[in-house]
Order: structure tokens, then sequence, then C-alpha cells
């Protein structure tokens, strides 16, 4: 069983536009979440986490929402850039002994120019 | 460097050979973690140390896998008798550690193929 679901496994979007990444858990017991962004043969660079404190965190272009009652988080992208394509990761991941991570299969975004 | 580092970049070997595979975490970290990422998947857990202790190797697939820390720095994942499914990204990561959350840094990974 899947703990964390990205449902769409590729997006494109319009250089300028925002892009909606979207990612689902299942485990209540998740509290922390994070975003990864992946070139090819290179390994995931963080960019965005949020705790389940909040429903909002922003860095610049990017902005995590989440949704605790509906198991739910978004990455917005805006203004979206050519340089942005790349394969996005959510991750979970609860207070415990080992704060591993658990990922999601990824979005591959292509942004046009 | 300032990344965490892994070697080899790539590594071809035959089934049933043993395979060793590095990983030079960020100067500092204390915790230290491998997941693998399948085609078409996204990244498994493996393994967890803090320090040079592993309280959670949940995620090795087989006793075929092993992995070792010492002197709270290098960490060696070893594959023994490799299988062809055994093919996949192995990626490190390691984070600051200290008991609570925070973002954990990869290396580049080094891909394995099982001929």
């Amino acid at each position: 069983d899947q703990q964390v679901k990205q449902n769409s496994p590729s997006l494109s979007v319009q250089e300028g536009r925002i892009s909606i990444l979207n990612c689902d858990y299942t485990n209540s017991m998740f509290d922390y979440f994070l975003w990864y962004k992946k070139y090819p043969a290179e390994g995931p660079t963080f960019l965005i986490s949020i705790s389940s404190i909040k429903d909002k965190n922003e860095d610049g272009r990017f902005t995590v929402f989440l949704n605790k009652s509906a198991k739910h988080l978004s990455l917005h992208i805006v203004p979206s850039q050519p340089g942005d394509s790349a394969v996005y990761f959510c991750a979970a991941s609860e207070t415990s002994g080992t704060y591993k991570y658990i990922f999601g299969t990824g979005t591959r975004l292509k942004v046009l120019a | 460097g300032a990344g965490v580092s892994q070697s080899p970049s790539n590594k071809v070997t035959e089934k049933g050979k043993d395979v060793e595979l590095r990983c030079d975490p960020i100067s500092g970290h204390t915790a230290l973690y491998w997941y693998r990422q399948s085609l078409g998947q996204g990244l498994e857990f493996l393994i967890y140390f803090q320090g040079n202790s592993a309280p959670d190797k949940s995620g090795l697939p087989s006793d075929r896998f092993s992995a070792e820390r010492t002197g709270g720095s290098v960490s060696t994942l070893t594959i023994q008798r490799t299988q062809q499914e055994d093919s996949a990204v192995y990626l490190c990561a390691s984070s600051l550690g200290g008991g609570h959350h925070q973002p954990q840094h990869f290396g580049d990974g080094t891909r394995l193929s099982i001929l």
C-alpha cells in the first residue's frame, strides 16, 4: 500500500504560468512534508518543507499548501520557468526515531518556452 | 566537497557478484540514510544510521543487503550475490540529525546495473 501518492506522472505548463503539483497521503501520523526536485543523473534537491502545524509555507516562487483534513498537499510554482523542468517528488515523515522519508513516485514537469 | 559524495557513479556487474557502494556524507551530519530508486518508482527507504548505529534496517529487501558506517562518517552498502532485480539507482542522504525533522541532502547516487 502506497502511503504517498502523486497521481499525475507528468504535467506541461507554459512559461510564466502557474504550475501546480499535487500529492496525497494516507498515514495520519505524518507531520512533516517536503518537496524535492530531481534532474536526470543527479540526486534529489530539497526545495521546500512544511510542518503539519502550518497550512502554507512560501519561499520565493515556491509555495507549499497542506490540507490535513484531506491528507493533501500541493506545490505551486509561480511564475514557471524553463529551468523548473524536472521530476518533482513529494515526501512525508513522522516524528519517530528515524525520521525516514516516504516518497511519492514523482511528477515530471515540463515548462514550455 | 560540501555535498554528499557517492562512488562509484555507475557500476555494471554480473549476476552473482558482490558489490560495494560508498557514501561520504556532509561533514557534521550525524544521520545517514540509504534509499534506492528502481525504474519508474519513487525512492524506497533502505536503512538509517545515527552515528555508527543502524537503529532502522527495516527497508533492506533481503539478507543479501548489509551496510555499515564507521567513524560516524563514511558508509558502505554491500549487496552480496547480486540479482537482476537489484538494478536501481542507490541514493545516500545525510542530515544534521538531533532528534527532530531536518531536510535530508542527497548525493547523486550510484546507478547499479546487474547483467
